[in-house]
C-alpha cells in the first residue's frame, strides 16, 4: 500500500498544452510538498501545502498552480507547457511542516512523475 | 546560492569495504540533517537523521556524523553491500521562519562492487 502516490509517472506533451500531476498521502500527514528535479539532479522546494494552506511557495513562474482540497491531496497543474519545464517532479508529505522540529521533518517521497514537453 | 553541498558527484567502494559520503552546508541556522537514498525510476527514500544538537547517530550499518564548527556532515555504510548502490542526497532543514523545507544537496552516486 503506497504511502505517497503520483499520478502519471510519466507525462509525454506539447509545449503549450495544460497538464496536471496528482499526489496523494494515505500517512496522515499535516504537510506536502512538491519538489523540481532538474536535468543537473539537483531537488528543489516548488511548494508546501499545510492542512490546505500555502505555507511556500518558492519563485515559481505562475504557470504553476499547485491546488490542496484536503491535506491529504496535492495537485500541481501547469499552464501553457514550456521545454523548460521537462524534469521529474516529486510529491513529498511530512507530520510537521511549518515550525517543525527535528523528526518531524522527516519527509517521505512519491515515486515521481517525469514529464517531458516536446 | 548552495546552501548544501556534495562535492563528490561519485564514489566506487569495494564490497565489505567503507564508504564515506560529504557534505557540506553553509546556513548555520540548520538544525536537522537528514540523508535520503535513490535508486533509478524511484523516490528518494529516507536512510537517517541527526539533530544539530548530537555529533553522531547511528542505525545499523549507517552512522552519520556532523561537525557543527566545519559545517560538515558525513555518511558512513560499513560494511558496504552491493545494493547500496543508489544516488545518495544530502538536506537540511530549520533556520528563521522554518517552514519544514528542505535543502537539498546535488547527489553523490555510489557504486558498490561486488
Amino acid at each position: 500500500d503506497t504511502a505517497v502516490s503520483q499520478t502519471p509517472k510519466y507525462l509525454v506533451t506539447q509545449m503549450g498544452n495544460d497538464k496536471s500531476i496528482k499526489c496523494e498521502q494515505n500517512l496522515g500527514h499535516d504537510t506536502m510538498y512538491w519538489y523540481k528535479q532538474d536535468s543537473k539532479k539537483f531537488l528543489k522546494i516548488m511548494f508546501s501545502y499545510n492542512n490546505k494552506e500555502l505555507i511556500i511557495n518558492e519563485t515559481v513562474p505562475n504557470r504553476f498552480s499547485p491546488k490542496s482540497p484536503d491535506k491529504a491531496h496535492l495537485n500541481l497543474h501547469i499552464n501553457s507547457l514550456e521545454l523548460g519545464d521537462s524534469a521529474v517532479y516529486f510529491c513529498a508529505s511530512t507530520k510537521g511542516g511549518r515550525g517543525g522540529i527535528g523528526a518531524k521533518n522527516i519527509q517521505y517521497f512519491g515515486a515521481g512523475t517525469r514529464l517531458s514537453v516536446l | 546560492d548552495q546552501q548544501v553541498k556534495q562535492n563528490s558527484p561519485s564514489l566506487r567502494v569495494q564490497e565489505g569495504r567503507i564508504s564515506i559520503l560529504n557534505c557540506d552546508y553553509t546556513n548555520s541556522m540548520f538544525d536537522y540533517f537528514l540523508w535520503y537514498k535513490k535508486y533509478p525510476a524511484e523516490g528518494p527514500t529516507f536512510l537517517i537523521s541527526i539533530s544539530s544538537i548530537k555529533d553522531k547517530n547511528e542505525d545499523g550499518r549507517f552512522t552519520v556524523f556532523l561537525n557543527k564548527s566545519a559545517k560538515h556532515l558525513s555518511l558512513h555504510i560499513v560494511p558496504s553491500q552491493p545494493g547500496d548502490s543508489a544516488v545518495y542526497f544530502c538536506a537540511a532543514s530549520g533556520g528563521s521562519g522554518n517552514t519544514g523545507k528542505l535543502i537539498f544537496g546535488q547527489g553523490t552516486t555510489l557504486q558498490v562492487k561486488p
